[in-house]
Protein backbone atom coordinates (compact mmCIF):
# COMPACT_ATOMS: atom_id res chain seq x y z
CA UNK A 1 0.00 0.00 0.00
CA UNK A 2 2.80 2.47 0.93
CA UNK A 3 5.47 1.32 -2.31
CA UNK A 4 6.31 3.62 -4.68
CA UNK A 5 8.34 2.02 -7.99
CA UNK A 6 10.52 3.55 -10.34
CA UNK A 7 11.98 2.27 -13.40
CA UNK A 8 14.30 1.99 -14.80
CA UNK A 9 16.99 2.17 -12.61
CA UNK A 10 19.19 3.54 -15.15
CA UNK A 11 19.03 5.51 -18.27
CA UNK A 12 21.69 6.98 -21.06
CA UNK A 13 20.17 9.41 -23.42
CA UNK A 14 22.02 11.22 -26.04
CA UNK A 15 22.60 14.97 -25.90
CA UNK A 16 19.12 16.12 -27.55
CA UNK A 17 17.08 13.49 -26.51
CA UNK A 18 14.11 12.56 -24.25
CA UNK A 19 14.59 10.85 -21.05
CA UNK A 20 11.69 8.76 -19.66
CA UNK A 21 11.13 7.96 -16.42
CA UNK A 22 8.06 5.75 -14.98
CA UNK A 23 6.67 5.36 -11.70
CA UNK A 24 3.81 3.13 -10.17
CA UNK A 25 1.93 3.71 -7.15
CA UNK A 26 -0.26 1.60 -4.84
CA UNK A 27 -1.96 3.55 -2.21
CA UNK A 28 -5.16 5.63 -3.31
CA UNK A 29 -4.72 8.23 -0.86
CA UNK A 30 -1.67 9.94 -2.20
CA UNK A 31 -2.24 13.44 -3.62
CA UNK A 32 0.50 14.71 -4.17
CA UNK A 33 3.56 13.52 -6.49
CA UNK A 34 6.55 15.39 -6.93
CA UNK A 35 10.02 14.60 -8.70
CA UNK A 36 13.34 15.36 -7.17
CA UNK A 37 16.97 15.87 -8.80
CA UNK A 38 19.69 14.72 -6.74
CA UNK A 39 23.49 15.45 -7.31
CA UNK A 40 26.08 13.25 -5.69
CA UNK A 41 26.86 14.39 -2.17
CA UNK A 42 23.62 17.08 -2.35
CA UNK A 43 20.17 16.39 -0.90
CA UNK A 44 17.16 15.68 -3.64
CA UNK A 45 15.67 19.36 -4.76
CA UNK A 46 12.35 19.64 -5.94
CA UNK A 47 11.98 19.53 -9.94
CA UNK A 48 8.36 19.69 -10.81
CA UNK A 49 5.38 18.01 -8.75
CA UNK A 50 1.65 17.36 -9.84
CA UNK A 51 -1.81 16.85 -8.06
CA UNK A 52 -3.89 14.32 -9.76
CA UNK A 53 -6.67 17.14 -10.94
CA UNK A 54 -4.62 17.56 -13.72
CA UNK A 55 -2.54 14.74 -16.42
CA UNK A 56 -0.14 16.80 -17.14
CA UNK A 57 2.14 19.55 -16.16
CA UNK A 58 5.10 21.10 -17.93
CA UNK A 59 7.70 23.28 -16.34
CA UNK A 60 10.61 24.36 -19.16
CA UNK A 61 12.09 21.02 -20.55
CA UNK A 62 10.30 18.88 -17.44
CA UNK A 63 7.21 17.28 -17.94
CA UNK A 64 4.80 15.46 -15.35
CA UNK A 65 2.35 12.67 -17.33
CA UNK A 66 -0.39 11.68 -14.38
CA UNK A 67 -2.54 8.47 -15.36
CA UNK A 68 -4.84 8.38 -12.26
CA UNK A 69 -6.85 5.58 -13.22
CA UNK A 70 -3.38 3.23 -13.61
CA UNK A 71 -1.82 4.75 -10.99
CA UNK A 72 0.79 5.76 -12.62
CA UNK A 73 3.16 8.75 -13.24
CA UNK A 74 6.19 9.84 -15.32
CA UNK A 75 9.01 12.28 -16.08
CA UNK A 76 9.71 13.18 -19.46
CA UNK A 77 12.96 15.57 -20.04
CA UNK A 78 13.13 16.73 -23.39
CA UNK A 79 16.29 18.09 -25.07
CA UNK A 80 18.13 15.83 -22.78
CA UNK A 81 21.46 17.87 -21.70
CA UNK A 82 25.08 16.09 -19.63
CA UNK A 83 24.03 19.33 -17.18
CA UNK A 84 20.71 16.70 -16.55
CA UNK A 85 22.88 13.71 -15.68
CA UNK A 86 22.23 13.09 -12.00
CA UNK A 87 19.60 10.80 -10.02
CA UNK A 88 15.63 11.15 -10.57
CA UNK A 89 13.62 10.50 -7.55
CA UNK A 90 9.71 10.23 -7.81
CA UNK A 91 7.53 10.39 -4.88
CA UNK A 92 3.99 10.16 -3.22
CA UNK A 93 2.55 11.78 -0.27
CA UNK A 94 -0.87 13.19 0.97
CA UNK A 95 0.07 16.74 0.09
CA UNK A 96 2.31 19.06 -0.49
CA UNK A 97 4.27 19.45 3.15
CA UNK A 98 4.07 16.15 4.45
CA UNK A 99 5.52 12.74 4.24
CA UNK A 100 6.70 11.52 1.05
CA UNK A 101 7.27 7.82 -0.24
CA UNK A 102 10.09 7.79 -2.42
CA UNK A 103 10.65 5.70 -5.32
CA UNK A 104 14.13 3.78 -5.56
CA UNK A 105 15.78 6.41 -8.08
CA UNK A 106 16.72 6.47 -11.62
CA UNK A 107 20.31 7.50 -12.49
CA UNK A 108 20.46 9.27 -15.71
CA UNK A 109 23.69 9.46 -17.80
CA UNK A 110 23.53 12.19 -20.76
CA UNK A 111 26.35 11.60 -23.28
CA UNK A 112 27.35 14.89 -24.97
CA UNK B 1 18.14 32.98 2.47
CA UNK B 2 19.40 29.41 4.14
CA UNK B 3 18.63 26.52 3.59
CA UNK B 4 18.09 23.33 5.38
CA UNK B 5 21.46 23.01 7.32
CA UNK B 6 22.75 19.78 8.54
CA UNK B 7 26.22 19.03 10.82
CA UNK B 8 28.26 17.36 10.82
CA UNK B 9 28.73 16.47 6.78
CA UNK B 10 30.75 13.43 7.65
CA UNK B 11 30.71 10.73 11.01
CA UNK B 12 32.66 8.14 11.05
CA UNK B 13 32.13 5.72 14.22
CA UNK B 14 33.18 2.63 15.55
CA UNK B 15 30.69 -0.22 16.19
CA UNK B 16 28.75 0.58 19.41
CA UNK B 17 29.25 3.90 20.03
CA UNK B 18 26.97 6.78 19.69
CA UNK B 19 25.89 9.47 17.38
CA UNK B 20 24.18 12.34 17.16
CA UNK B 21 23.20 14.22 14.05
CA UNK B 22 21.82 17.80 13.74
CA UNK B 23 19.43 19.95 11.83
CA UNK B 24 18.77 23.36 11.47
CA UNK B 25 15.50 23.82 9.23
CA UNK B 26 14.41 26.86 7.31
CA UNK B 27 13.81 29.90 9.82
CA UNK B 28 10.13 29.44 10.31
CA UNK B 29 9.28 26.38 9.15
CA UNK B 30 7.03 24.17 11.14
CA UNK B 31 7.33 20.49 9.55
CA UNK B 32 11.32 18.76 10.21
CA UNK B 33 11.21 15.14 8.61
CA UNK B 34 14.36 12.79 8.95
CA UNK B 35 15.23 10.47 6.56
CA UNK B 36 17.37 7.53 5.61
CA UNK B 37 19.21 7.29 2.08
CA UNK B 38 21.31 4.15 2.05
CA UNK B 39 23.94 4.14 -0.90
CA UNK B 40 21.81 3.51 -4.26
CA UNK B 41 18.03 3.63 -2.79
CA UNK B 42 15.48 6.91 -2.41
CA UNK B 43 15.32 7.90 0.92
CA UNK B 44 13.63 6.16 3.50
CA UNK B 45 11.35 7.81 5.94
CA UNK B 46 12.03 8.09 9.56
CA UNK B 47 10.34 10.62 11.99
CA UNK B 48 8.02 13.40 11.26
CA UNK B 49 7.92 16.18 14.03
CA UNK B 50 5.40 19.46 13.68
CA UNK B 51 6.56 21.95 16.16
CA UNK B 52 8.24 20.39 19.00
CA UNK B 53 5.93 17.07 18.55
CA UNK B 54 6.52 14.44 17.07
CA UNK B 55 3.78 13.07 15.58
CA UNK B 56 5.06 9.97 13.62
CA UNK B 57 8.43 7.80 14.36
CA UNK B 58 7.15 4.82 12.11
CA UNK B 59 10.22 4.38 10.55
CA UNK B 60 12.58 4.44 13.33
CA UNK B 61 13.97 1.05 12.30
CA UNK B 62 14.91 0.43 16.14
CA UNK B 63 14.52 1.29 19.48
CA UNK B 64 18.63 2.91 18.75
CA UNK B 65 17.43 5.76 17.42
CA UNK B 66 15.87 9.01 18.96
CA UNK B 67 15.05 11.94 17.42
CA UNK B 68 14.23 15.34 19.73
CA UNK B 69 13.36 19.03 18.56
CA UNK B 70 12.50 20.13 21.70
CA UNK B 71 12.19 23.69 20.94
CA UNK B 72 9.94 23.70 17.59
CA UNK B 73 13.60 24.57 15.41
CA UNK B 74 16.72 22.35 15.67
CA UNK B 75 16.40 18.95 15.68
CA UNK B 76 19.07 16.41 16.64
CA UNK B 77 19.00 12.51 15.55
CA UNK B 78 20.55 10.28 17.95
CA UNK B 79 21.45 6.97 17.18
CA UNK B 80 22.83 4.43 20.27
CA UNK B 81 25.01 1.52 20.08
CA UNK B 82 25.78 2.24 15.96
CA UNK B 83 25.72 -0.96 13.84
CA UNK B 84 27.17 -1.46 10.50
CA UNK B 85 23.73 -1.70 8.88
CA UNK B 86 23.28 2.03 10.26
CA UNK B 87 25.60 3.16 7.48
CA UNK B 88 23.77 5.24 5.43
CA UNK B 89 22.95 9.09 4.43
CA UNK B 90 21.07 11.05 6.95
CA UNK B 91 18.76 13.43 5.04
CA UNK B 92 16.64 16.62 6.97
CA UNK B 93 13.53 18.10 5.26
CA UNK B 94 11.59 21.05 6.54
CA UNK B 95 8.40 22.62 5.36
CA UNK B 96 6.02 25.38 6.34
CA UNK B 97 3.40 22.47 6.83
CA UNK B 98 0.99 19.95 5.45
CA UNK B 99 -1.84 21.05 2.71
CA UNK B 100 -0.76 23.41 0.36
CA UNK B 101 1.98 25.66 1.68
CA UNK B 102 5.26 24.65 0.35
CA UNK B 103 7.40 21.73 -0.49
CA UNK B 104 9.75 19.36 1.64
CA UNK B 105 13.26 21.11 1.38
CA UNK B 106 16.27 18.94 1.84
CA UNK B 107 19.41 19.67 3.69
CA UNK B 108 22.77 17.97 2.22
CA UNK B 109 22.68 15.07 4.72
CA UNK B 110 25.24 13.61 7.08
CA UNK B 111 26.87 10.63 5.86
CA UNK B 112 27.49 8.04 8.34
CA UNK B 113 30.14 5.50 8.12
CA UNK B 114 29.97 2.92 10.84
CA UNK B 115 33.33 0.99 10.84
Amino acid sequence: QQQVKQSPQSLIVQKGGISIINCAYENTAFDYFPWYQQFPGKGPALLIAIRPDVSEKKEGRFTISFNKSAKQFSLHIMDSQPGDSATYFCAAGPNQGGKLIFGQGTELSVKP
Amino acid sequence: GAGVSQSPRYKVAKRGQDVALRCDPISGHVSLFWYQQALGQGPEFLTYFQNEAQLDKSGLPSDRFFAERPEGSVSTLKIQRTQQEDSAVYLCASSSGGGDNSPLHFGNGTRLTVT
